[in-house]
């Protein structure tokens, strides 16, 4: 499966101020996500990352609150802006592993180790 | 609102025992499953992966489903203190995207 890292891995915050969380992955992927898992909750699909054109936005989360970035098939960004402490989570990215040939509905996702965020 | 249910647990075993982790899904069409181990403070690392009835084993984890019910489940055999972690269940959505939804999970605490 792709290895797949995060920056940074964790971060304390101030209310009001940006935080971008970078996601490299080591091999070309056509499908990124965003998930965030906040204190003793299950994983939220923020958005996907789709390179070439828009992210995907799910309900609930807007493109000004959590801008998305893919300028490339190994690379993606994601910005939690003007932040408050009910943003402090667990920021996580995924892909899908395309190299098994599999069909869609069976492909499976692998995650980045995460990026821990504190708003004070 | 597709839906997965988790039995938050913790779900508590001997060390040796079976651990049984259940989740059941609502969404009718779905046709993929996925099971995650989540060690605290870590990322959800994916273990089974399941698409037809019927059971699928790994080493010590067997995976089963049974769609007519909408429910799927996970056993651990021979489980060791080190399988002590949240496991969540993860549901493929029909149609379109596939992207799964997951559960909760269930903390699994395998004592010695």
């Amino acid at each position: 499966s792709a290895v797949i890292s995060q920056k940074p891995s964790r971060d304390i915050c101030q209310r009001g101020t940006s935080l971008t969380i970078q996601c490299q992955v080591d091999s070309q992927v056509t499908m990124m996500f965003w998930y965030r898992q906040q204190p003793g909750q299950s994983l939220t699909l923020i958005a996907t990352a789709n390179q070439g054109s828009e992210a995907t936005y799910e309900s609930g989360f807007v493109i000004d609150k959590f801008p998305i970035s893919r300028p490339n098939l190994t690379f993606s960004t994601l910005t939690v802006s003007n932040m408050s402490p009910e943003d402090s989570s667990i920021y996580l990215c995924s892909v899908e592993d395309l190299s098994s040939g599999r069909a869609i509905n069976t492909r499976e996702q692998f995650f980045g180790p995460g990026t821990r965020l504190t708003v004070l | 609102q597709k839906e997965v249910e988790q039995n938050s647990g913790p779900l508590s075993v001997p060390e040796g025992a079976i651990a049984s982790l259940n989740c059941t899904y609502s969404d009718r069409g779905s046709q993929s499953f996925f099971w995650y181990r989540q060690y605290s403070g870590k990322s959800p690392e994916l273990i089974m992966s399941i698409y037809s009835n019927g059971d699928k084993e790994d080493g010590r984890f067997t995976a089963q489903l049974n769609k007519a019910s909408q429910y799927v489940s996970l056993l651990i055999r021979d489980s060791q203190p080190s399988d002590s972690a949240t496991y969540l269940c993860a549901v493929g959505a029909s149609g379109g995207s596939y992207i799964p939804t997951f559960g909760r999970g269930t903390s699994l605490i395998v004592h010695p």
